[in-house]
């Protein structure tokens, strides 16, 4: 199974800082990689597919990159509705493993 | 509109085998590149993926689950329904189903998502 690192486990910051999350895969995976957000007590909710597409309806401040074999969130102007809990899952080989998320706190 | 709706035991013992449903509207399990995926979330820890349902009748497990899993639809209700058997404690927590797409592009995601259901398992 392909196993996913994600860093940091937990962070904390303020409303409008710029906030990155990254993931790592234990093997290739090419372009591969999604990103969800997950609310206590409610579904999660996908915010990008394929590295860098935005799912419909997800805001801009929101985007997806890759540098060598990180894979990164980054968050820009963080909003009061974004503390949450976010996952990146490869999509490369089942089973479709997801990393072991990042809790973003308010600072 | 897509929706999916999680159902079953709240409370089941050990050595006992969990049967959960995913009631869906709003896409066929038919079209292609859709399926049906569970993911569960023990408390306090990390999402999980267990198994898909796939529109060409494709079934995938977690390797390390796959032994306790089976995952079958029943197309007229629209229904995927995910049974694990020999219930331990540490298999408690909010069971999810989710759509999954595989789109044109060989990209699988998860784009919809039940609201999931609460799993204890203690005697």
């Amino acid at each position: 199974d392909i196993q996913m690192t994600q860093s940091p486990s937990s962070l904390s910051a303020s409303v409008g800082d710029r906030v990155t999350i990254t993931c790592r895969a234990s093997q290739s995976i090419a372009s591969y990689l999604n990103w969800y957000q997950h609310k206590p007590g409610k579904a999660p909710n996908l915010l990008i597919y394929a590295i860098s597409r935005l799912q419909s309806g997800v805001p801009s401040r929101f985007s997806g990159s890759k540098s060598g074999t990180d894979y990164t969130l980054t968050i820009n102007s963080l909003q009061p509705e974004d503390f949450a809990t976010y996952y990146c899952q490869q999509s490369f080989s089942t089973p479709l493993t997801f990393g072991g998320g990042t809790k973003v706190e308010i600072k | 509109q897509i929706t999916l709706i999680e159902s079953g035991p709240t409370l089941v013992k050990p050595t006992q085998t969990l049967t959960l449903t995913c009631t869906f509207s709003g896409f066929s399990l038919s079209d292609s590149g859709v399926g049906v995926a569970w993911i569960r979330q023990p408390p306090g820890k990390a999402l999980e993926w267990l198994a898909i349902f796939y529109w060409d009748e494709d079934k995938q497990y977690s390797t390390s689950l796959k032994n306790r899993l089976s995952i079958t639809k029943d197309t007229s209700r629209n229904q995927v329904v995910l049974t694990m058997t020999n219930m331990d404690p540490v298999d408690s927590g909010t069971y999810f189903c989710a759509h999954s797409l595989h789109d044109a592009a060989d990209y699988r995601y998860l784009d919809y998502w039940g609201q999931g259901t609460l799993v204890t398992v203690s005697s």
